[in-house]
């Protein structure tokens, strides 16, 4: 199983300002890394894909790089929609996909 | 529009089976894989498995195999997981999700609801 560690658990960042989130894989996920977004009460949403790709209506503040095993995601200028909790996805290992365990990206 | 619309919320005791589902709508059913998403209570997700619904090919993550069931109706568009026997640590809420892309490389991309199941006596 590939095992996915996020980091910070918890991130406090002000509106404005910028937010970079991590994820870890424990092997290679190639490009098959994707980031979704969850509110409380709510389904996740998809962000990104394929590391770096916005999925449909996604604001530009919102990207994603990396390669290999280290991912991340990065908020340019947060909203206060932003703030919820997020998790990253790998969708390399067929059928033994995985997610992280989550950041949750709070007001300060 | 393209819709998952999944069952309503389940409270059951230890030992009943139970079988959830998960209506598409707004796209082309068949030809897309449907998944299952586990998240318990305060917890991450977690993903079940998934099933074709054009020729029924359905794959499960290991932590799940044997547990449940998927299954899928595709004259109704709908899918199905269920239980033969619940336990209290089945208490979650359960999301299908439509997934594109090609078998062994498939991304959940629209998602149902969620399905809210209790399991105590």
């Amino acid at each position: 199983e590939i095992v996915l560690t996020q980091s910070p658990a918890t991130l406090s960042v002000s509106p404005g300002d910028r937010a970079t989130l991590s994820c870890r894989a424990s092997q290679s996920v190639g490009g098959n890394l994707a980031w979704y977004q969850q509110k409380p009460g709510q389904a996740p949403r998809l962000l990104i894909y394929g590391v770096s790709s916005r999925a449909t209506g996604i604001p530009a503040r919102f990207s994603g790089s990396g390669s290999g095993t280290a991912f991340t995601l990065t908020i340019s200028s947060l909203q206060s929609e932003d703030f919820a909790v997020y998790f990253c996805h790998q969708y390399d290992n067929w059928p033994q996909y995985t997610f992280g365990q989550g950041t949750k990206l709070e007001i300060k | 529009e393209l819709q998952l619309v999944q069952s309503g919320v389940e409270v059951k005791k230890p030992g009943e089976s139970l079988r959830i589902s998960c209506k598409g709508s707004g796209y082309d059913f068949t030809n897309y894989w449907i998944g299952w998403v586990r998240q318990m209570p305060g917890k991450g997700l977690e993903w079940v498995g998934i099933i074709y619904p054009g020729d029924s090919d359905t794959r499960y993550s290991p932590s799940f195999q044997g547990q449940v069931t998927i299954s899928a109706d595709k004259s109704i568009s709908t899918a199905y997981l269920q239980w033969s026997s619940l336990k209290a640590s089945d208490t979650a809420t359960y999301y299908c999700a439509r997934h594109v892309g090609m078998r062994g490389v498939v991304l959940a991309d629209y998602w149902g609801q969620g399905t809210l199941i209790t399991v105590s006596s």
